[in-house]
């Protein structure tokens, strides 16, 4: 069993749409949850951190925790090109990555 | 804001070469780490370094590979004699303290291409 697993995509959504990402974790122990962005040739930038369970929100984006299902997702409200990438999951303070979600905003 | 800064951006070696990928952390941060990812892979931990030492490292980092901190700032791979599959974006990350919610800060990375 993967460590980390998301769905690989892609995710196509129309501008101003929500877009959102889904990760799961076989881990139970695991105490943080990220969400990086990644543009093609580029490093991973993060955009959530997240530790317990419930909902964050920063800004258009919100991260959601549910420890009992190992489970974390990631939406993006009001997308626009820009967010055109791919969104890494990664558990715990090592960072164990997922594949990554390939995401197209559609102008 | 400060940032992790990864010498060279690319790097072009022959197979059974020995290469040295450059990283410098931010400078208050303590703990430092490799990763690298191949070509349409995912992200995948080699080492992480901590007080002069290797504190952890995966299965990828074999006897191949070798991590130093030569002065205050500097933080190095070292890949002994390079193999094809070694051709990969490598990066380097720093945090400030080990705790878990300490956010990794990633450098640029390095591709490196062996030939």
């Amino acid at each position: 069993q993967k460590e980390v697993e998301q769905n690989s995509g892609p995710l196509s959504v129309p501008e101003g749409a929500i877009a959102s990402l889904n990760c799961t974790y076989s881990d139970r122990g695991s105490q943080s949850f990220f969400w990086y962005r990644q543009y093609s040739g580029k490093s991973p930038e993060l955009i959530m951190s997240i530790y317990s369970n419930g909902d964050k929100e920063d800004g258009r984006f919100t991260a959601q925790l549910n420890k009992a299902s190992q489970y974390v997702s990631l939406l993006i409200r009001d997308s626009q090109p820009s967010d055109s990438a791919t969104y890494l999951c990664a558990v715990n303070y090592k960072l164990s990555f997922g594949a990554g979600t390939t995401v197209t905003v559609r102008a | 804001e400060p940032e992790v800064t990864q010498t060279p951006s690319h790097q072009v070696t022959q197979m059974g070469q020995e290469v040295i990928l450059r990283c410098v952390p931010i400078s208050n941060h303590l703990y430092f780490y490799w990763y690298r990812q191949i070509l349409g892979q995912k992200v995948e931990f080699l080492v992480s370094f901590y007080n002069n030492e290797i504190s952890e490292k995966s299965e990828i980092f074999d006897d191949q590979f070798s991590v130093e901190r030569p002065d205050g700032s500097n933080f190095t791979l070292k890949i002994r004699s390079t193999k094809l599959e070694d051709s990969a974006m490598y990066f380097c990350a720093s945090r400030e303290r080990s705790s878990y919610n300490s956010p990794l800060h990633f450098g640029n990375g390095t591709r490196l291409t062996v030939t």
